[in-house]
């Protein structure tokens, strides 16, 4: 079962950043937090993860909070193309990616 | 680099017949994962294979389906006598040795549709 608890769909107006929030309380000190999300139709696609630090790349910025039951997603500049399922995972094992049900982020034009 | 393919990208079978899902993995990655993802549904991991070996199949149906990752050639996911709940998104993705889950790259998917 998903280690993870986001809400179910959310709304950010173009131009404007998102930020998508996930709560992960059970995780462990050795378990990292990993953001995948799921364009229609598509296949899922990685987008970053973090252990403790705050993690920036170029598609997004991660932010662990210091205990580490929380984190949030931030797309700095939301465009349409933005739109899709957003999925928190947390893991630790070299195994299998276990998908919840994520966040449908709708960017509204 | 080629990314996962995955093919056919569509697929439709009647009920009874046997489906035949192909993914060939990126350069470079030995390590294959399948998930299914039904209608409306999240993706549920099925089955995780390294070149000729099953790792971990404890999200596959015990029954008409099964997977290969021959030495040569893509993996395979194989379901005998279809029926209609059988109709999902299937992905495929790959991986280097001792991946992390972000280094999980997913394939665009074999949409089966069983009449």
């Amino acid at each position: 079962d998903a280690k993870t608890t986001q809400p179910t769909s959310m709304d950010c107006a173009e131009g404007r950043a998102a930020n998508l929030p996930c709560n992960h309380s059970t995780i462990s000190g050795n378990e990292y937090v990993y953001w995948y999300r799921q364009i229609h139709s598509q296949g899922p696609q990685y987008i970053i993860h973090g252990l403790k630090n705050n993690e920036t790349n170029e598609m997004a910025s991660l932010i662990i909070t210091e205990d580490r039951k929380s984190s949030t997603l931030i797309l700095p500049h939301a465009t349409l193309r933005d739109t899709a399922v957003y999925y928190c995972i947390v893991e630790t094992s070299y195994d299998k990616v276990i998908f919840g049900p994520g966040t449908s982020l709708s960017v509204i034009p | 680099n080629a990314g996962v393919m995955q093919n056919p990208r569509h697929l439709v079978r009647r009920r009874g017949q046997e489906a035949r899902l192909r993914c060939s993995p990126m350069k470079g990655h030995s390590h294959v994962y399948w998930y299914r993802q039904l209608p409306e549904e999240g993706l549920k991991f099925m089955v995780y294979l390294q070149k000729e070996n099953i790792i971990d199949e404890s999200g596959m149906p015990k029954e008409r389906f099964s997977a290969e990752f021959p030495k040569e050639g893509p993996s395979i996911l194989r379901i005998q006598q279809v029926v209609r709940g059988d109709s999902a998104a299937y992905f495929c993705a790959s991986s280097p040795p001792l991946a992390g889950a972000n280094e999980q790259y997913f394939g665009p998917g074999t949409r089966l549709t069983v009449t």
